[in-house]
């Protein structure tokens, strides 16, 4: 079945520095790609999406481009601030048909950023 | 804040026990997901529904059931329950569904069965 794999960290950082979350899938077919980021306490948030090969999606400083020739989509942002600190998932979901459109999730990364 | 209501925030029972969490959309979403997260499992897709239909199932055990009532607000039963069935279980919603649907997640339900 479809999977994504995911640094499961925790992934300690210092200020400003330049964060990258390492994020691969399986999948039968050409699924859409997504991150989410969960702070303490709280649920799921979108950080960005990208429906398409060759699809970059950005938000709030964090991008990621969907690379079908390595089934990646790896998640950066230039400086890290403390207020970034928390569990991003990287998720799929294929599109078969019917409606049916589950997210599959990864397993999650914990990010710790340091003053 | 989503938009999606979650109730209650936590649940305390006892194994065998069974239990009922809600989920209220966001108003004019048709699609309903529950997704469960536990240490060991990681986050795992349930069961959606779409306008009061099931759409697909996923991961979810025989002992839990949901339905999608005519107000679109979900409930998501748990039955027989067994200490690993604690964990997180999230609501999420969304206005349509195919490639540029974006699941909204409410804040959760924390169960405990001890």
């Amino acid at each position: 079945g479809d999977s994504v794999t995911q640094m499961e960290g925790p992934v300690t950082l210092s200020e400003e520095a330049f964060l990258t979350i390492n994020c691969t899938y399986t999948a039968t077919g050409y699924p859409s790609l997504f991150w989410y980021v969960q702070y303490p306490g709280e649920g799921l948030q979108l950080l960005l999406k990208a429906t398409k090969a060759d699809d970059k999606g950005s938000n709030k400083g964090f991008e990621a481009t969907y690379r079908k020739e390595t089934t990646s989509f790896h998640l950066e942002k230039g400086s890290v601030q403390v207020s970034d600190s928390a569990v991003y998932f990287c998720a799929l979901v294929m599109y078969s048909g019917g409606g049916a459109d589950g997210l599959t999730f990864g397993k999650g990364t914990h990010l710790i950023i340091q003053p | 804040d989503s938009g999606v209501t979650q109730t209650p925030k936590h649940l305390i029972t006892a194994t065998g026990q069974r239990v009922t969490l809600r989920c209220s959309p966001r108003s004019g979403d048709l699609s309903v997901y529950w997704y469960q997260q536990s240490l060991d499992q990681g986050l795992q897709f349930l069961i959606q529904y779409y306008n009061g239909e099931e759409r697909a199932k996923g991961n979810i055990l025989e002992r839990f059931s949901a339905q999608q009532f005519p107000d679109l607000h979900s409930e998501l039963n748990l039955s027989s329950l067994e200490l690993g069935d604690s964990a997180l279980y999230f609501c999420a919603s969304s206005p349509r569904q195919g490639p540029k649907n974006i699941q909204y997640f409410g804040a959760g339900t924390r169960l405990s069965v001890l």
